[in-house]
């Protein structure tokens, strides 16, 4: 089965930098790339995702790449904001069957 | 329009008991699954339900079971509580089955004493 590994677990970076967070994936019929937010005492959201068919997906401070050679996407924020803090998810689809796996989550800070 | 709804949103039971968690998806959104998520496991896939019936299941023992009402909502069930079992369980859902875009509640935080 798919197998998704993210890095780093936790991430502090100063408000205004960049903060960026890989993942890996291991099934290469994997072809969506969601990645979610978590914040305390709420249940995981979307924010933006990717198809195995596009490199890379902007939404305004946020942009997501995909090396499918390399079997890694990598989540980007810029400019960041303290309420950009929060736990990340990436996850991995593989198509046949709709299986969704997640990555262990990375714990982002963000320091005013 | 409303998201998921989980109720209770906290739980405390102590092990052997059983417990029931419910969801209530977005409206129109006919597909649910739940996850469990803990901090040594990160989030795991237990089922999904389509049309009252149960379309996948993760790799979870038989204490743990689901159903789909008519209407959508969702029941999980845990029996013979364990400590492991301490975790948030996780409703999302979804338009249909095969949609990758998941729609999460708040969950249910689940203690076992």
């Amino acid at each position: 089965g798919e197998n998704v590994e993210q890095h780093p677990s936790t991430l502090s970076v100063q408000e205004g930098d960049s903060a960026v967070i890989k993942c890996t994936y291991s099934d290469s019929a994997s072809n969506y790339f969601p990645w979610y937010k978590q914040e305390l005492g709420k249940g995981p959201q979307l924010i933006i995702d990717i198809r195995s068919n596009v490199g890379e997906k902007k939404d305004q401070r946020i942009a997501v790449t995909l090396n499918k050679t390399a079997k890694h996407f990598s989540l980007h924020i810029t400019e960041t904001q303290p309420e950009d803090s929060a736990v990340y998810f990436c996850a991995a689809v593989y198509f046949s069957n709709n299986d969704m796996r997640f990555g262990a989550g990375t714990r982002l800070t963000v320091k005013p | 329009k409303a998201g998921v709804t989980q109720t209770p949103r906290y739980l405390i039971k102590t092990r052997g008991q059983q417990v029931t968690l419910s969801c209530s998806p977005i409206s129109g959104h006919r597909s649910v699954s739940w996850y469990q998520q803990t901090p040594g496991q990160g989030l795991q896939f237990l089922f999904e339900y389509f049309s009252e019936t149960q379309r996948n299941k993760g790799n979870f023992p038989g204490r743990f079971s689901g159903r789909q009402f008519s209407n959508s909502r969702s029941e999980m069930n845990v029996s013979t509580l364990e400590l492991g079992d301490s975790a948030l369980y996780l409703c999302a859902s979804s338009q249909n089955p095969g949609d990758e875009k998941l729609f999460f509640g708040s969950g249910t935080q689940l203690s076992v004493l």
